[in-house]
């Protein structure tokens, strides 16, 4: 099973900040790698797909970065609606795994 | 937006069965993979199950293995979650998801529905 582990669990900020979430894995995931945001009492959101690449409708604050074991989320300017969960996963082996997430707090 | 609903959650005694459903637009629905995903209350998330478009490839978590089925009536653009001999640990909220895969690019799991609650308790 490939494990994710991100960092740091909690990341306390203020609007207007820059977030960097890490996220790191037990073996080569390559490229199939995604990020998610979930708020309070939603479902989760696609955020990054591919490592890299924003999903349909999400700002361009948001990126992604990395490769192998190593990725990073990348939050420019944190909005007041950024403050969420922040979760990546991998879809390279079975079983799908995600990480146990990073909370984006004010 | 597309968007996948979800049904059937309640409260279920332990050693009892439940049957999730999911409802997805046709659009969505047509020649793509499907998964479950559970979060238990104030916990992650925890895929367990995916099915693809054929239902010829069939995968489960190990902590759900033999106990959950998951199946599709693709005339009815539904998605399905068997659960039986269900445990306190069970006790989630189960969302059904899109996951999308195609000539080797990983485009995530894209769209999610509301999710359903299940609740394992005497």
């Amino acid at each position: 099973e490939i494990v994710l582990t991100q960092s740091p669990v909690t990341l306390s900020l203020s609007p207007g900040d820059r977030a960097t979430l890490s996220c790191r894995a037990s073996q080569s995931v390559n490229n199939y790698l995604a990020w998610y945001q979930q708020k309070p009492g939603q479902a989760p959101g696609l955020l990054i797909y591919d490592v890299s690449n924003r999903a349909t409708g999400v700002p361009v604050r948001f990126s992604g970065s990395g490769s192998g074991t190593d990725f990073t989320l990348t939050i420019s300017s944190l909005e007041p609606e950024d403050f969420a969960v922040y979760y990546c996963q991998q879809r390279y082996n079975w079983p799908l795994t995600f990480g146990g997430g990073t909370k984006v707090q004010i | 937006e597309e968007q996948l609903v979800e049904s059937g959650g309640g409260v279920v005694q332990p050693g009892g069965s439940l049957r999730l459903s999911c409802v997805v637009p046709e659009f969505t629905f047509s020649g793509f993979s499907l998964v479950w995903v559970r979060q238990a209350p104030g916990k992650g998330l925890e895929w367990i199950a995916y099915i693809n478009s054929g239902s010829s490839d069939i995968y489960y978590a190990d902590s759900v293995k033999g106990r959950f089925t998951i199946s599709r009536d693709n005339a009815k653009n539904s998605l399905y979650l068997d659960m039986k001999s269900l445990r306190a640990e069970d006790t989630a909220t189960y969302f059904c998801a899109r996951d999308h895969l195609l000539a080797f690019i990983y485009y995530g799991m894209d769209v999610w529905g509301q999710g359903t609650t299940v609740t394992v308790s005497s």
